[in-house]
């Protein structure tokens, strides 16, 4: 069955700092892969999304990349701000998928 | 455009009540999908709803139910309150059925003591 392996928790960071949260699935066919952040006390917001292998997503100075040899689509910043504090989570949904499967979530301490 | 809303934002029940939640889509999102976050189970699937059908369905009881208006309006219920439901209840919403991209609302937080 598809499945998504995220890296565990919290990352701690200083501002300024190099990110990476490190992501895998397992899934049959072609799925699209995305990264959601929630902040505290709100529901999750779409960060990137790709579609298809060798895609990049990209917002707010975050990306990922769809790598389908390694399964992998890990999260990196080139520099965390103290407002990157949040759980970051990795999902896929296969094509025509109704359903969206999620990484257990990989909670980011950024300190000033 | 308004984004995903819930209500109500904050629950409390005990056990052996039923509760409804409501969620409004994005208007012109005709799916509204519904999940489970707690600690212990992260983020489950409970059921998606399109077009007032129910289209796909998580591992959930039967106690879990849902259903959607001719406005694209959802509500679940749960029925027989246990303890373990206490948990925040996302609503998500999309163009149509099967689209992969979904918008979150707040969620509502239900404390089942």
């Amino acid at each position: 069955g598809n499945s998504v392996t995220q890296m565990e928790g919290p990352v701690t960071l200083s501002e300024e700092a190099f990110l990476t949260i490190n992501c895998t699935y397992t899934a049959t066919g072609y799925p699209s892969l995305f990264w959601y952040v929630q902040y505290p006390g709100e529901g999750l917001q779409l960060l990137l999304k790709a579609t298809k292998a060798d895609d990049k997503g990209s917002n707010k100075g975050f990306e990922a990349t769809y790598r389908k040899e390694t399964t992998s689509f890990h999260l990196e910043k080139g520099s965390v701000q103290v407002s990157d504090s949040a759980v970051y989570f990795c999902a896929l949904t296969n094509t025509g998928g109704f359903k969206t499967i999620f990484g257990a979530g990989t909670r980011l301490f950024v300190k000033a | 455009k308004a984004g995903v809303t819930q209500t109500p934002r904050y629950l409390i029940k005990t056990r052996g009540q039923q509760v409804t939640l409501s969620c409004s889509p994005i208007s012109g999102h005709r799916s509204v999908s519904w999940y489970q976050q707690t600690p212990g189970q992260g983020l489950q699937f409970l059921f998606e709803y399109f077009s007032e059908t129910q289209r796909n369905k998580g591992n959930f009881p039967g106690r879990f139910s849902g259903r959607q208006f001719s406005n694209s309006r959802s509500e679940m219920n749960v029925s027989t309150l246990e303890l373990g439901d206490s948990a925040l209840y996302l609503c998500a919403s999309s163009l149509n059925t099967g689209e992969e991209t979904q918008y979150f609302g707040p969620g509502t937080r239900l404390l089942v003591l």
